[in-house]
């Protein structure tokens, strides 16, 4: 069975504060990891998709970085600002899956 | 461009009703899907089309059909609405044929479905 784990289930940050949460997936079968960021009442939106072992993305101050021997990627905050307020999910792709995780739901404080 | 739009937004059946939830996409993608999302559980997909004239089995199939009109259109039919089926049901498509997509998917707006 396939599973893809998300780690801590909720987060609450100080506005400012730098944070970080982790994706385990199957290290086996491996097409790409993605990243989506799920604001409430709206749908998800695409952060990034991984593929190679090593990645690493950014897109303004937010990152991310692949390990696909050890099945794990962790997605980095920098400066949290409220708008970052959201569900961040990630989804496992092999040849014939693709699996999301539970996600991770960041509050910041202001 | 629309991007993926669902159809309804809101759905109320009682037990043993039939619906169809509608989604198109305007995009010129190749594959679609249809997920659900219950608290607590991420998106547990249903059933996706890898590209025009194909489908294929999800992780939680039992209850739905689904059908790829063309290439714009993918629905999903609810035979014999259950209450285990009351959900957030949310349809998806990618450039890619996927599902070994190497490229983002791309959300409709979502339909909240409530079985009686």
């Amino acid at each position: 069975i396939l599973n893809v784990e998300q780690s801590p289930q909720s987060l609450h940050v100080q506005e400012g504060d730098s944070t970080n949460f982790t994706c385990s997936f199957p290290s086996s079968n491996f097409y790409a990891l993605h990243w989506y960021r799920w604001e409430t009442a709206k749908s998800p939106e695409a952060l990034f998709v991984m593929t190679l072992n090593g990645d690493e993305k950014k897109k303004g101050r937010i990152s991310a970085t692949l390990n696909t021997k050890e099945g794990y990627s962790y997605l980095y905050i920098k400066g949290s600002q409220p708008e970052d307020s959201a569900t961040y999910l990630c989804a496992f792709s092999s040849a014939s899956k693709i699996i999301f995780g539970s996600g991770t739901r960041l509050s910041i404080r202001p | 461009n629309a991007g993926v739009t669902q159809t309804p937004k809101f759905q109320v059946l009682k037990t043993g009703q039939s619906m169809t939830l509608q989604c198109a996409q305007d995009m010129n993608h190749n594959s679609m899907y249809w997920y659900r999302q219950d608290p607590g559980m991420g998106l547990r997909l249903i059933y996706y089309s890898a590209s025009e004239g194909t489908t294929d089995k999800g992780e939680v199939p039992n209850g739905y059909n689904v059908s790829r009109l063309n290439k714009r259109e993918f629905s999903l039919r609810l035979e014999s609405a259950a209450p285990s089926q009351t959900s957030v049901y949310f349809c998806a498509s990618s450039v890619d044929p996927g599902p070994s997509l190497l490229n983002e998917q791309f959300f409709g707006p979502g339909t909240r479905l409530t079985v009686l």
